[in-house]
């Protein structure tokens, strides 16, 4: 069974550009989760799609937004780039389902300069 | 407020020492706690805990939930320097996942 995949893996945007990154889940799970790592605020949610519908949301500002598509693909877009928002983007991969543990990605590692 | 706390944050031992890890959790409506293990980028899953003294074991890594005390621990004996890497706590709350800073340990040899 394929694992959680992430793309790009690595990524330079210039601040005030927007990014795109992109997650696919493992075969058969309906929710992805997304979640920002920096060495200072470690893991932090952002956001969790369940069958095309945003589920939960974090405490992000609104220039964080994503969507999930009918194969469970999910993207999540970044706007107006900000230095702070340099960090390791991971996508996590459930079946959705309350108890079940998540998969996460390798992650996209996203620099602002 | 939700909260995931870890101990120690950082840890240096030499291999064949045993580590005792801990998680303590402050969040409504408990249902589960996670503990990963990160090496360089993706999180890798070790256990759910869900029910109360209960021990959960994987070779040399076991760990145990305390729904009374709101902690669990994860135990590593006979270490590795393979060990080497940050260990990261779970917990689902309302509406997000929390998770701890993890503790990042190091395995000398």
């Amino acid at each position: 069974k394929a694992g959680v995949t992430q793309t790009p893996r690595y990524l330079i945007k210039t601040r005030g550009q927007q990014v795109t990154l992109s997650c696919s889940p493992i075969s058969g799970h309906r929710s992805v989760s997304w979640y920002q790592q920096t060495p200072g605020q470690g893991l932090q949610f952002l956001f969790e799609y369940f069958s095309e519908t945003q589920r939960n949301k974090g405490n992000f500002p609104g220039r964080f937004s994503g969507r999930q598509f009918s194969n469970s693909r999910s993207e999540m877009n970044v706007s107006t780039l900000e230095l702070g928002d340099s960090a390791l983007y991971l996508c996590a991969s459930s079946s959705g389902q309350e108890n079940t543990e998540a998969f996460f990605g390798q992650g996209t590692r996203l620099t602002v300069v | 407020e939700d909260k995931v706390v870890q101990s120690p944050l950082s840890l240096v031992v030499h291999e064949g020492d045993t580590v005792t890890l801990n998680c303590s959790y402050e969040v409504t409506n408990f249902r589960s706690l996670l503990w990963y293990k990160q090496e360089k980028k993706a999180p890798t899953f070790l256990f759910m805990l869900t029910s109360s003294g209960i021990e959960k074991k994987s070779g040399r890594l076991s760990s145990i939930l305390d729904k009374k005390e709101l902690f669990s621990i994860l135990n590593i004996t006979a270490t590795q320097t393979g060990d080497s890497a940050v260990y990261l706590c779970a917990v689902p709350a309302n509406n997000d996942m929390r998770f701890g800073a993890g503790t990042r340990l190091t395995v000398k040899p």
